[in-house]
């Protein structure tokens, strides 16, 4: 009964260095996201993932921010040319499926999603 | 823009009473409202929460009222305990997640 699990739970990284963070979403969930935690702040939307394919990557800052999913499993967020300003907690979360969208003007039922522990990186 | 906005960051209750986070909402599209609840080094677990066709949702002790005309939601916690000490984010969900900052809420014995 495994949760969603990230690796490395900790990453320190000197500016300019390239880094890499995963992510294993629970078995059988289709939709994954990534978020990120500033001090303070609450979870921010980076990108959402619907099987393999990006669904929603307008959250991620600046193009030095990539994520794939290549099988539709696990997920890596990828950091080029790191900054200061990108220390944070990085979080992933996952769902059975992804967020419905409205039809006929009436909500449908949303899709938990289930977070893992994060991973705090640490850009000096 | 702030969208989900959590006015109160921290928030101390005496155990047995009632704990009261409020959270205020800006965008009218938002259609679905979650209550997480965050331990230290932990990531954020779901609590509660409500369809916007609705004004309660009511879970044994938490209950999230809303508030369409003031776009406000609050989550009641009755009686709290110790073991509520944690932070509370609310999240409004139009598509993706949108969350407010977080209230740490303290339950002293």
């Amino acid at each position: 009964g495994a949760g969603v699990s990230q690796t490395p739970s900790n990453k320190v990284t000197e500016k300019g260095k390239y880094v890499e963070l995963r992510c294993d979403p629970i078995s059988g969930h289709t939709a994954l996201y990534w978020y990120r935690q500033s001090l303070g702040q609450g979870p921010e939307f980076l990108i959402y993932f619907q099987g393999t394919g990006a669904a929603d990557d307008s959250g991620l800052p600046n193009d030095r921010f990539f994520a794939v999913r290549p099988e539709g499993s696990v997920s890596t967020l990828k950091i080029q040319r790191t900054e200061r300003g990108d220390s944070a907690v990085y979080l992933c979360a996952s769902s059975l499926r992804g967020n419905p969208r409205r039809t006929s003007g009436r909500a449908q039922i949303y899709n938990e999603q289930f977070f893992g522990p994060g991973t705090r990186l640490t850009v000096l | 823009d702030q969208q989900v906005k959590q006015n109160s960051p921290s928030l101390s209750v005496q155990e047995g009473r009632i704990s009261i986070l409020n959270c205020d909402y800006t965008n009218s599209m938002f259609d679905y409202f979650l209550w997480y609840k965050k331990y230290p080094a932990e990531g954020p677990t779901f609590l509660i929460s409500i369809s916007s066709i609705k004004d309660k949702n009511e879970d044994g002790r938490f209950t999230v009222f809303l508030n369409k005309s003031a776009k406000h939601l609050s989550l009641h916690i009755v009686p709290s305990q110790p073991g509520d000490s944690a932070v509370y984010f609310c999240a409004a969900s139009g598509g993706k997640l949108i969350f407010g900052q977080g209230t740490e809420l303290s339950v002293k014995p």
